[in-house]
């Protein structure tokens, strides 16, 4: 049972678009979701992260937007540049659980046309 | 700056063979996770470790089995390399407590003939 659905699988932008990927969840305990940015060759890294008690958080041209009642958040890129080019992955923990592990999405791959 | 090293970044094994993968922190971090990462299918947590001695399976562990003697070092065993094991293994480690950064090694690419 996938407990954290991305979509979409691949996305294609243009400089200067915005790049949006969204993603939904089920478990309702899960308090904590970052976004984590990969470069090829490379292990993930934390780009921004959110806690369901706000709507929205930005930082530079990353912002997520969060929904509670529909247990959905997305990521969206403004001014999408080259070297935003690289595999994203959302993810969702829960504080309480005890594992502290994340739960992924399945990724996606972005590249950002010149 | 923080630091995950991985022993490796490309290995090569034969079905059957016993595999080590090896990962250091140098954060001082409690809680540090072995993941696999097959395309189309992200990354899945196989054993997590908590502290020194201290193990929890994952949502993938069969097939595997982790080691944490000391703080800052993680392994993880594969008993008995199979075909489906080929993947790539990501090692992070983490502050206790939720929400806090997981930090990743580089990974290891794992080939399993």
């Amino acid at each position: 049972q996938q407990q954290v659905k991305q979509s979409p699988q691949s996305l294609i932008v243009q400089k200067g678009g915005i790049s949006i990927i969204n993603c939904a969840y089920e478990n309702t305990a899960f308090d904590y979701f970052p976004w984590y940015q990969q470069f090829p060759g490379k292990g993930p890294a934390l780009l921004i992260a959110i806690r369901p008690d706000v709507s929205e958080k930005k930082e530079g041209r990353f912002t997520i937007s969060f929904n509670k009642s529909a247990k959905q958040f997305s990521l969206h890129i403004m001014d999408s540049q080259p070297g935003d080019s690289a595999t994203y992955f959302c993810a969702a923990s829960n504080r309480g659980g005890g594992a502290d592990g994340l739960t992924f999405g399945k990724g996606t791959h972005l590249i950002i046309q010149p | 700056d923080v630091k995950v090293t991985q022993s490796s970044r490309y290995l090569v094994k034969r079905t059957g063979e016993k595999v080590f993968l090896e990962c250091v922190q140098d954060m001082d971090h409690e809680n540090m996770f072995w993941y696999r990462q097959d395309p189309g299918l992200g990354l899945r947590l196989i054993y997590f470790s908590y502290d020194v001695k201290m193990k929890e399976k994952g949502d993938i562990p069969e097939g595997y089995s982790v080691s944490r003697e000391k703080k800052e070092r993680f392994s993880l065993i594969l008993e008995s390399a199979s075909t489906n094991q080929t993947s790539m293994y990501l090692c992070a480690s983490k502050r206790q407590g939720a929400g806090d950064t997981q930090y990743f090694g580089p990974g290891t690419r794992l080939t399993v003939l």
